[in-house]
């Protein structure tokens, strides 16, 4: 069975530290890898999609990277306001406009 | 504004009620999706629907229906057959220059 794997499922950091979050899945034919941020109580705002391996995206202190088993979401330098749950999902090559998604990372930047 | 909007923010449903949760997108998308979040969890797929009259089950349907009469439509309802329906329920839909999922505010369903 296709799976998406997020890790670690909570991350704690002072502002400034910089840090990633996984996101890992079974190899069974990857269409695109999206990465969403959920504010508490609000729908997911998508972020980016990544579509081959080694390819990288960025916006703002986020950058996406991707291999052909895993997605790295890094954050340079966070601020309090990068606190979210970032999700990710992939759309395999077999199920049209599906998306599988990862439990998700919550992210707790402290001042 | 494109986006897609749903209400109520919040819902309380009785036991034995049904209760429908709306969604609607302006987006001129064609498929649409109702997920079901709960706390500390990702999103599992309940029902979607890639055209008008059209719709297949996801992975948790069991004591959900939905319907699909306009393209911009696309309400959920949570009948007495679903045994633990507290949770956040999120609407989306496909499409937009990247093709991409884009969703909705969500609807907090809780039970009294």
């Amino acid at each position: 069975e296709d799976q998406v794997t997020q890790s670690p499922e909570a991350l704690r950091l002072q502002e400034g530290e910089s840090s990633s979050l996984n996101c890992s899945y079974t190899v069974s034919g990857l269409r695109g890898l999206f990465w969403y941020r959920q504010d508490p109580g609000k729908g997911p705002e998508f972020l980016f999609t990544l579509y081959s391996a080694g390819e990288e995206k960025e916006k703002e202190r986020l950058k996406a990277t991707l291999t052909k088993k895993e997605s790295f979401l890094h954050i340079t330098a966070p601020k309090p306001e990068d606190s979210a749950t970032y999700l990710c999902a992939v759309r395999w090559s077999n199920a049209g406009n599906m998306l599988t998604f990862g439990g998700g990372t919550r992210l707790m930047v402290k001042p | 504004d494109g986006g897609i909007t749903q209400s109520p923010k919040y819902l309380f449903r009785k036991e034995g009620q049904n209760v429908t949760l709306s969604c609607e997108q302006n987006l001129n998308h064609d498929a649409m999706y109702w997920y079901r979040q709960d706390p500390g969890q990702g999103l599992r797929l309940i029902y979607y629907s890639q055209i008008v009259n059209d719709f297949q089950k996801g992975d948790i349907a069991e004591g959900y229906s939905v319907s699909r009469e306009k393209k911009e439509s696309f309400p959920l309802t949570v009948t007495s057959a679903q045994k633990n329906p507290t949770a956040f329920y999120l609407c989306a839909s496909w499409g937009g220059v990247g093709e991409t999922q884009y969703f909705g505010p969500g609807t907090r369903l809780l039970v009294l």
